[in-house]
Parts: structure tokens; C-alpha cells; sequence
């Protein structure tokens, strides 16, 4: 029940195209739902994240679409460029609404690679 | 935000020894947070370390291999005791800010 499951586990885009990526969810009771950025040989570092109150959030060309109903959510990486070629890993967490508090439960990540 | 240091950055170690890696955050935080990357594999939480107090250990993952300090708010330290191949992976250091985690950008650990 704790398990986010995240597909695909590698993803080719072509310089333009639309990188999207999946995530699954068994708890219902997770209220915070981030995506994180991995470059080779940094730490992750937070894209983008939505609650459930909400079913779309963007950020430039980014966005998180949610399905409550579903336990999926996603992220739509338009115009890929060369430069967001990382691993993305999404993630879910229990806890406070506003404050986050729970740990963060990860997905196995996904390594896009953005062709020029 | 916050700054996450980590030392080392990556280290070969044999096997049957220790290594101490070390986390400074550039900010007072309560919790620090240590993480787990195997190769192609999720972050795995090892354990909670909050300042002045005995860390939390996640299921799995025991005090006798993997003892934590946290001497004050801005410093912690992650022992790997008694490596084994299996060891080898990123160790990542993390604190939590307002509805944000960050993280350093982890030790390498490579077990021969």
C-alpha cells in the first residue's frame, strides 16, 4: 500500500516532442505528490508538485496532471529540450496538508533522454 | 531553500570496513533525513535524525550497520559499518523545508 509505482523506466524523445510519465498510487490517504529532477552525479531536486484538491498544475513547461479517482498522476514535460535529459522520479507522502510532514515514498524513476 | 554539503563525494572501500560520511546544512533544521539510491533503483529512507534525540530506523535498516549522529542542527554523520558489496550505492543526505526536501548531491559508495 505504500508502493508508487512509476512508468516507463526509460523514455526517448525526440528535441520538441512531449515527454510524458506515469505514476500509481495505492494509499489514498497521500496528500502531496511531488516530481523530482535528477542530473547524473547531483542530488533530486524538486520540479513540481500538486495536491489532490487540484487536478492540473503547470509550471512552465511542466505540468502535473491528476487523477484521484484514478490514484494517477502524471507529468507532461512539453517542447523537450536536450537540457531536461535526467532521471525524474515521482513521489507521494503522507502527512500534514500544509506542511508536508510525512515521508516521502518514491517511484523507481524514469531516465529521459531528449534527442536533438 | 537550503545548502546540503556531503562528504565525500565518492569513495572505494573494502570490504569489512567502515566509512563515515558526513552531511552540513547551511540552515538550522530539526530533521535530517538519510537516503539510500542502489543502482537504477528508487530513494529508500534509512532513518530520521533529529538533533538531540536517538535517529528512526526505517524496516530494514538497523542502528549496529548504519549508526547516525546528529550532534547539533546543521551536521550529521552516516556510518556504514562492516561494507559489503551490497553496500555499494548513492547515500543522500536531505532536510525538509517548507513543503519542499532537499537534497545533497550524495556519496558514491563503491564496495570491493
Amino acid at each position: 500500500q505504500q508502493q508508487v509505482k512509476q512508468s516507463p523506466q526509460s523514455l526517448i524523445v525526440q528535441k520538441g516532442g512531449i515527454s510524458i510519465i506515469n505514476c500509481a498510487y495505492e494509499n489514498t490517504a497521500f496528500d502531496y505528490f511531488p516530481w523530482y529532477q535528477q542530473f547524473p552525479g547531483k542530488g533530486p531536486a524538486l520540479l513540481i508538485a500538486i495536491r489532490p484538491d487540484v487536478s492540473e498544475k503547470k509550471e512552465g513547461r511542466f505540468t502535473i496532471s491528476f487523477n484521484k479517482s484514478a490514484k494517477q498522476f502524471s507529468l507532461h514535460i512539453m517542447d523537450s529540450q536536450p537540457g531536461d535529459s535526467a532521471t525524474y522520479f515521482c513521489a507521494a507522502s503522507l502527512g500534514d496538508y500544509g506542511g508536508s510532514q510525512g515521508n516521502l515514498i518514491f517511484g523507481k524513476g524514469t531516465k529521459l533522454s531528449v534527442k536533438p | 531553500s537550503a545548502v546540503i554539503s556531503q562528504k565525500p563525494s565518492r569513495d572505494i572501500c573494502q570490504r569489512g570496513t567502515s566509512l563515515t560520511i558526513q552531511c552540513q546544512v547551511d540552515s538550522q533544521v530539526t530533521m535530517m533525513f538519510w537516503y539510500r539510491q542502489q543502482p537504477g533503483q528508487s530513494l529508500t529512507l534509512i532513518a530520521t535524525a533529529n538533533q538531540g534525540s536517538e535517529a528512526t530506523y526505517e524496516s530494514g535498516f538497523v542502528i549496529d550497520k548504519f549508526p547516525i549522529s546528529r550532534p547539533n542542527l546543521t551536521f550529521s554523520t552516516l556510518t556504514v559499518s562492516n561494507m559489503s558489496p551490497e553496500d555499494s550505492s548513492i547515500y543522500l543526505c536531505s532536510v525538509r523545508g517548507t513543503d519542499i526536501q532537499y537534497f545533497g548531491a550524495g556519496t558514491r559508495l563503491s564496495v570491493l
